[in-house]
């Protein structure tokens, strides 16, 4: 079983739409959660953390479940430049390894 | 904004030939990490490096790779008797804290 398991995508959206992202992981033993974007070629870069209260920045909110072993990312009014791969990252810990989810690709189009 | 930067982006050499990858960390950064994704595949964990040595690595980082800081800018990974697998981007990371922050990356291409 993978670690980190995402929707592998691609999901093709219209601008504006809403979309969702969900990510399983299996070691009970992780402790912070991301999700990160990458874009074409591009390193990954933080978008946001995830915390068992959920969070919101803009657009986005992400959830854990920690029960479930489920995170999810849900992109509200999606934009054009949303477009790139989404990636579910798990650690143990601070300074840990970070263990990275496969992506779901993500394209929004006119 | 500080970044992380890697040189070269691109290197491209023969197999069974060595090649060292460089990074210049963020200056107030004290853990440093490459990671590596081949192309199509996922992102993943080679190794970690806090106060001059190796904190955690990967079962991928065997005896052909090694990282090295040698001076206290500079963060390498020297890849001995490279392999046609070995070709993958290599990413190196720095952080101070919880956030990792990634170079553009070094794109490995083993004939």
């Amino acid at each position: 079983r993978k670690e980190v398991e995402q929707d592998p995508g691609p999901f093709n959206v219209p601008e504006g739409a809403t979309v969702a992202f969900n990510c399983t992981y299996s070691n009970s033993a992780s402790q912070s959660f991301f999700w990160y974007r990458q874009d074409c070629r591009k390193e990954p870069k933080l978008l946001m953390s995830v915390y068992s209260s959920g969070n919101e920045d803009g657009r986005f909110t992400a959830q854990l479940n920690r029960a479930s072993q489920y995170i999810s990312l849900l992109i509200r009014d999606s934009k054009l430049s949303d477009s790139a791969t989404y990636l579910c990252v798990c650690t143990t810990g601070t300074a840990s390894k970070l263990t990275f989810g496969t992506g779901t690709r993500l394209q929004v189009t006119l | 904004e500080p970044e992380v930067t890697q040189t070269p982006s691109h290197q491209v050499t023969q197999m069974g030939q060595e090649v060292i990858l460089r990074c210049v960390p963020i200056s107030n950064h004290l853990y440093f990490y490459w990671y590596r994704q081949i192309l199509g595949q996922k992102v993943e964990f080679l190794v970690s490096f806090y106060n001059n040595e190796i904190s955690e690595k990967s079962e991928i980082f065997d005896d052909q790779f090694s990282v090295e800081r040698p001076d206290g800018s500079n963060f390498t990974l020297k890849i001995r008797s490279t392999k046609l697998e070995d070709s993958a981007m290599y990413f190196c990371a720095s952080s101070e804290f919880e956030e990792l922050f990634f170079g553009e990356g070094s794109r490995l291409t083993v004939l």
